[in-house]
């Protein structure tokens, strides 16, 4: 069965600093992977998904993250966190390519800007 | 689209009453995903559903939860007795088959008193 893991869950970043949020996944067949951010009181919100495409995937807000499957990993970046950044952030990872199975969360990273 | 709708936004309950949370899914989507959000487990699937019929409910808690999809448009979760531990946020989220990603409603927030 698959699963995801978010390291740390809760990073704080200066504005303007680089936003890392981490995430590794376990899957026993090529993975779909994807990052939701969800601002308070708010559903969830896709920022960008991996679809067996290319390795670097440009979502919304600037954010991007990369397929490496060698490290197993799915880290979300951005170079310049900007203060409407703050919210909580979570991982997911499907084994099909199909709307029809669910997906899988990690337990999410809350980010917080400072100013 | 006006997107998933789910209603009420906020419920609270005495423990022991009838709870029942409501979801209108995106028009066209043929699966539906019921979430429960705590601060201690996270996003868990309680129950999906693909074409109105229910695919895996294993994430249900215990029989005192349930959830229907008597039509393509509607899908109720019912608690019933409701206990303070089901105090959360539920999740409705659907889907297409040629979508890969899910798109979640704004969700309901329970809280058991």
């Amino acid at each position: 069965a698959q699963s995801v893991t978010q390291l740390g869950s809760h990073v704080s970043v200066s504005e303007g600093a680089l936003v890392l949020l981490r995430c590794n996944y376990s899957s026993s067949v090529p993975p779909y992977l994807f990052w939701y951010v969800q601002y308070p009181n708010q559903g969830l919100q896709l920022l960008l998904k991996y679809t067996s495409a290319a390795t670097l995937v440009k979502g919304i807000n600037g954010f991007e993250a990369e397929f490496k499957k060698s490290e197993t990993s799915f880290h979300l970046t951005k170079p310049s966190a900007h203060m409407s950044d703050a919210a909580e952030y979570f991982c997911a990872v499907s084994d099909y390519y199909s709307g029809n199975t669910p997906l899988v969360f990690g337990k999410g990273t809350r980010l917080s800007v400072i100013a | 689209d006006a997107g998933v709708i789910q209603s009420p936004r906020h419920e609270v309950t005495e423990m022991g009453q009838e709870v029942t949370l409501r979801c209108k899914p995106i028009s066209g989507h043929n699966s539906l995903f019921w979430y429960r959000q705590t601060m201690m487990r996270g996003l868990e699937l309680l129950i999906y559903f693909n074409n109105n019929v229910p695919i895996d409910d294993s994430g249900m808690p215990e029989d005192r939860f349930s959830a229907k999809m008597p039509n393509a448009s509607f899908s109720t979760l019912k608690i019933q007795p409701s206990e303070p531990r089901d105090s959360a946020v539920y999740f409705c989220a659907s889907s297409s088959a040629d979508n890969t990603e899910a798109f979640f409603g704004q969700g309901t927030r329970l809280t058991v008193v």
